[in-house]
């Protein structure tokens, strides 16, 4: 399995709390992306990383902020979270070499805003 | 931007059939499509993928064709088992490593 890792894994808050979730990897590889995942919308992406630094807007970022520091972490942030911000949350790695990229990802956070 | 349907949104068969999941995609530069499997409570992991040069790919039961001309993709299981039941992802991507995923399929494989 590839190296990465989310914390935490399951997480209640209640709406208007601020949330981070995180993504680590070991696998040091250039982009890194934040995905969520509703019954009947499959994977939606939320923000992406090409670099330490380098992030833009996936197609659902409203209400999400994200960064990233390192190569290895990517964190993502719901500044006052809202009942529609609950979802199931993946991170997902590719290498960024080459024409072909599979994605890879990590098992996941799910998170319920009350 | 590119989009990819996906289809049917679920699947069901008998243990030994064969199913069939079915993609299409509407950017022409589109020259990669990987397939996920998504098992219950885990992140979504690369089962096969086919690159734009190829027509088909074989792995054991696993499957894949693409129609450039007609810029749809499929993933053909043979002999389904009850450990193929999953949801499956489409996806297509060109060069831009951003890749664009269809909505799911819900394979469910009664023994």
């Amino acid at each position: 399995d590839a190296g990465i890792t989310q914390s935490p894994r399951h997480k209640v808050t209640e709406t208007g709390t601020p949330v981070t979730l995180r993504c680590h990897q070991t696998e040091n590889h250039r982009y890194m992306y934040w995905y969520r995942q509703d019954p009947g919308h499959g994977l939606r992406l939320i923000h992406y990383s090409y670099g330490v630094k380098d992030t833009d807007k996936g197609e659902v970022s409203d209400g999400y902020s994200v960064s990233r520091s390192k190569t290895e972490d990517f964190l993502l942030t719901l500044e006052s979270a809202t009942s529609s911000q609950t979802s199931v949350y993946f991170c997902a790695i590719t290498p960024g070499t080459g024409s072909y990229n599979e994605q890879f990802f990590g098992p996941g956070t799910r998170l319920t805003v009350l | 931007g590119e989009n990819v349907e996906q289809h049917p949104s679920t699947l069901s068969v008998q243990e030994g059939d064969s199913a069939v999941i079915k993609c299409t995609y509407s950017d022409s530069a589109s020259n990669y499509f990987p397939w996920y499997k998504q098992e219950l409570g885990k992140g979504p992991q690369l089962i096969i993928d086919i690159r734009s040069n190829v027509g088909e790919k074989k792995d054991q039961r696993i499957a894949v064709t693409l129609n450039k001309t007609a810029k749809h993709f499929s993933l053909h299981i043979t002999e389904t088992q009850p450990e193929d039941s999953a949801v499956y992802f489409c996806s297509a991507s060109g060069g831009s490593y951003i890749p664009t995923f269809g909505r799911g399929t819900s394979l469910i494989v009664h023994p």
